[in-house]
């Protein structure tokens, strides 16, 4: 087991880019979801991908957009950025249906928009 | 909307002693109960679940409570040791919404030696 890797760890914008955050899955996990933790707060879901389509979306806007590959690696996009979208992104895993663990998640992409 | 919470930011323990974590739910419906660990700069990782049909689980020094009709579960840590030390979260999920996880906002422990 690799267990779940993001890419890059940190990352610095601008207000007003877009960036793409990178994950990729655990061996035979074919569920992503992706969460966003602010400081100081918990996780909150942005959405979850099942093969390849989109399976549930929390309270984000449009502009954070996500994609699942064949390989159940995963991508968050998030467009226009602003201030607020300052947090650190956590990509989770797993396989389908529920595990006593829930998700394996990564060690996340501290992300910063100036 | 808040559904999972932990009023307690911070606990300071002495080492050997009982920890004890409390965290409220709103949703009744929830399914299952997760406590996650996390180190700074490292991804949460599972520590210990329970099913909403039973009412404690436990696993080494780690044990959950689940009181469904207060909407309340704990988590003890006994003995606390300095590894311990860590952002511990409550987590909720609904197998109806394919188990998605509402956290609540964590609570830091820090255990004395």
């Amino acid at each position: 087991e690799t267990g779940v890797t993001q890419s890059p760890t940190h990352l610095i914008k601008t207000r007003g880019q877009q960036v793409t955050l990178r994950c990729s899955s655990q061996s035979g996990h074919n569920t992503v979801s992706w969460y966003q933790q602010a400081l100081g707060q918990g996780p909150q879901f942005i959405f979850q991908y099942y093969r390849e389509e989109e399976n549930g979306r929390g309270n984000f806007p449009p502009r954070f957009s996500g994609l699942q590959f064949p390989n159940y690696s995963s991508e968050l996009n998030v467009n226009a950025l602003e201030l607020d979208d300052s947090a650190l992104y956590l990509c989770a895993s797993s396989p389908q249906g529920w595990q006593d663990y829930g998700y394996t998640f990564g060690s996340g992409t501290r992300l910063t928009v100036v | 909307d808040q559904q999972v919470k932990q009023n307690s930011p911070s606990l300071s323990v002495q080492e050997g002693r009982i920890s004890i974590l409390n965290c409220d739910y709103t949703n009744s419906m929830f399914d299952y109960f997760l406590w996650y660990k996390k180190y700074p700069a490292e991804g949460p990782t599972f520590l210990i679940s329970i099913s909403s049909i039973k009412d404690k689980n436990e696993d080494g020094r780690f044990t959950v409570f689940l009181n469904k009709s207060a909407k309340h579960l704990s988590l003890h840590i006994v003995p606390s040791q300095p590894g311990d030390s860590a952002v511990y979260f409550c987590a909720a999920s609904l197998r109806s919404n394919d188990y998605k996880l509402s956290f609540g906002a964590g609570t830091t422990v820090t255990v004395r030696a």
